[in-house]
C-alpha cells in the first residue's frame, strides 16, 4: 500500500546548528504535507505545512521543502533549541478533503547542548 | 482552555473488558478523529467524523466505535479489549474550510495511554 517514511529514525544536532528531517512517500496522488512536532507525554503539535502546487515553503524558524519528483519532503530548523527536541512526523493526504491523513514513523531529534 | 481534551489520560484494564475514552474540543471544528500510537510511535488513523459523515479505517477492528453526541465530543469505545489495544489513542479536531472544502490543520489532545493486561 502507499506509504510515507522516514530516512533517518534519529537526528542529534547541536544547539544552534541548522537541522534537517527528510521523509520519502510514495503516493504520488499526495497533495497536502503537513510536518508535526511531537514532545514527549504530548499530542503531535502543527508546524508547517505544504500543498503540491509550491515546492518550498517558510515558517519561523522552519522551512519545508517539496520535492515532487521523487516524492521527497523535508523539514529544515535553523539555529536549533533544546525546546526542538521531540519526535518529528511528516503526514500526507491524498483524498479530496484531506480527511485521511497518513502519518511516517517519525524522527527523533535530540539538541546537544 | 485547553483546545482539544482527552480523558482519562490513563487507563489499565483487564483484556476482556470494554471501556471508553472521551474526547471533547472547544475550538468550534466541525470535524474530529482518533488515532492510535503504538509503541513505535507510529500514529494511524482510525476514524473521520464530522456531523454528515463517518469514515473508517477499513484495518480497525469492529470492537471499536466511535459515537458523537454532539459536534463537540468524539467519545472511542472499545469492546472485548485485547492486548493489542494497548496503545496511546489520541483524538484531534480539524476545520473544514467554506471555500474549498479542504480540511485544516488538527489539533490533537494530550492523548490516553491505554493498558491491556
Amino acid at each position: 500500500g502507499e506509504s510515507v517514511g522516514l530516512h533517518l529514525p534519529t537526528l542529534s544536532v547541536q544547539e544552534g546548528d541548522n537541522s534537517i528531517i527528510n521523509c520519502a512517500y510514495s503516493n504520488s496522488a499526495s497533495d497536502y504535507f503537513i510536518w508535526y512536532k511531537q514532545e514527549s507525554g504530548k499530542g503531535p503539535q502543527f508546524i508547517i505545512d505544504i500543498r503540491s502546487n509550491m515546492d518550498k515553503r517558510q515558517g519561523q524558524r522552519v522551512t519545508v521543502l517539496l520535492n515532487k519528483t521523487v516524492k521527497h519532503l523535508s523539514l529544515q530548523i535553523a539555529a536549533t533549541q533544546p525546546g526542538d527536541s521531540a519526535v518529528y512526523f511528516c503526514a500526507e493526504s491524498a483524498d479530496e478533503y484531506g480527511q485521511n491523513f497518513v502519518f511516517g514513523p517519525g524522527t527523533r531529534l535530540s539538541v546537544l547542548p | 482552555d485547553t483546545a482539544v481534551s482527552q480523558t482519562p489520560k490513563y487507563l489499565v484494564t483487564q483484556m476482556g473488558n470494554d471501556k471508553s475514552i472521551k474526547c471533547e474540543q472547544n475550538l468550534g471544528h466541525d470535524t474530529m478523529y482518533w488515532y492510535k500510537q503504538d509503541s513505535k510511535k507510529f500514529l494511524k488513523i482510525m476514524f473521520s467524523y464530522n456531523n454528515k459523515e463517518l469514515i473508517i479505517n477499513e484495518t480497525v477492528p469492529n470492537r471499536f466505535s466511535p459515537k458523537s453526541p454532539d459536534k463537540a465530543h468524539l467519545n472511542l469505545h472499545i469492546n472485548s479489549l485485547e492486548l493489542g489495544d494497548s496503545a496511546v489513542y489520541f483524538c484531534a479536531s480539524s476545520h473544514k474550510r467554506l471555500t474549498s472544502g479542504r480540511l485544516d490543520e488538527q489539533f490533537f489532545g494530550p492523548g490516553t495511554r491505554l493498558t491491556v493486561l
